[in-house]
């Protein structure tokens, strides 16, 4: 089944304690991008990867890492998570660009005390 | 980068069809217009893409007109379960991607 995942699905940490959320797409995409969606904000993208090796930040990007180094994942790395970051993240992937249909995970919640 | 704007909120009745219009004033030359919908705690779903004119699927209807400086989704009949928030998205293939903040459509019975 073309899929995207993401994990954990559910997260509770503290202040300064780094983090990974991995996602992973089955669907040989070029294409992925992580967003973050809070109340009453809609969704705003964190960073976005063309294909292998190529990243960059999209418009919420301060707080946050990326990394593609095989096609099939995109982690979301947080080095030191503060309260603000606490969110619901979203990672999607498609074809080739975000022009094309973007194919979204479950979603993690994050909540940093 | 295309700003979209869209209104907050609708309501409507069960088997009314419902027009939901997103003013994208800049669209780019190479930009598609598309739209997503999002049930609460889940990712966004497609639901339909277009660049000009109008684009018909099995579960909507997208109007373009010819300055593409708006769309509008229709939703033909819709039910209890098309509640949910609707997204317009402009985007071109240079990476970046900005969501507007949605339309909540709630369908009364």
């Amino acid at each position: 089944e073309a899929q995207v995942t993401q994990n954990p699905r559910y997260l509770i940490t503290v202040t300064g304690k780094k983090l990974t959320v991995t996602c992973s797409q089955n669907m040989n995409h070029e294409y992925m991008s992580w967003y973050r969606q809070d109340p009453g904000l809609g969704l705003r993208q964190i960073y976005y990867s063309m294909n292998v090796e190529v990243t960059d930040k999209g418009d919420v990007p301060e707080g946050y890492k990326v990394s593609r180094k095989e096609k099939r994942n995109f982690p979301l790395i947080l080095e030191s998570p503060s309260p603000n970051q606490t969110s619901l993240y979203f990672c999607a992937s498609s074809l080739s660009s975000q022009a094309e249909t973007q194919y979204f995970g479950p979603g993690t919640r994050l909540l940093v005390l | 980068l295309a700003k979209t704007t869209q209104p907050i909120s609708m309501d409507s009745y069960e088997g009314q069809e419902v027009n939901i219009t997103c003013s994208h004033n800049n669209i780019a030359t190479n930009d598609y217009i598309t739209w997503y919908q999002q049930f609460p705690s889940q990712g966004p779903r497609f639901i339909i893409q277009g660049y000009k004119t109008k684009v018909t699927n099995e579960v909507a209807s997208l109007f373009i007109p010819a300055d593409r400086k708006s769309s509008t989704l229709s939703l033909p009949r819709v039910s209890l379960s098309d509640t949910a928030v609707y997204y317009c998205l402009v985007a071109g293939d240079a990476g970046k991607s900005t969501f507007g903040d949605g339309t909540t459509l709630t369908v009364k019975p």
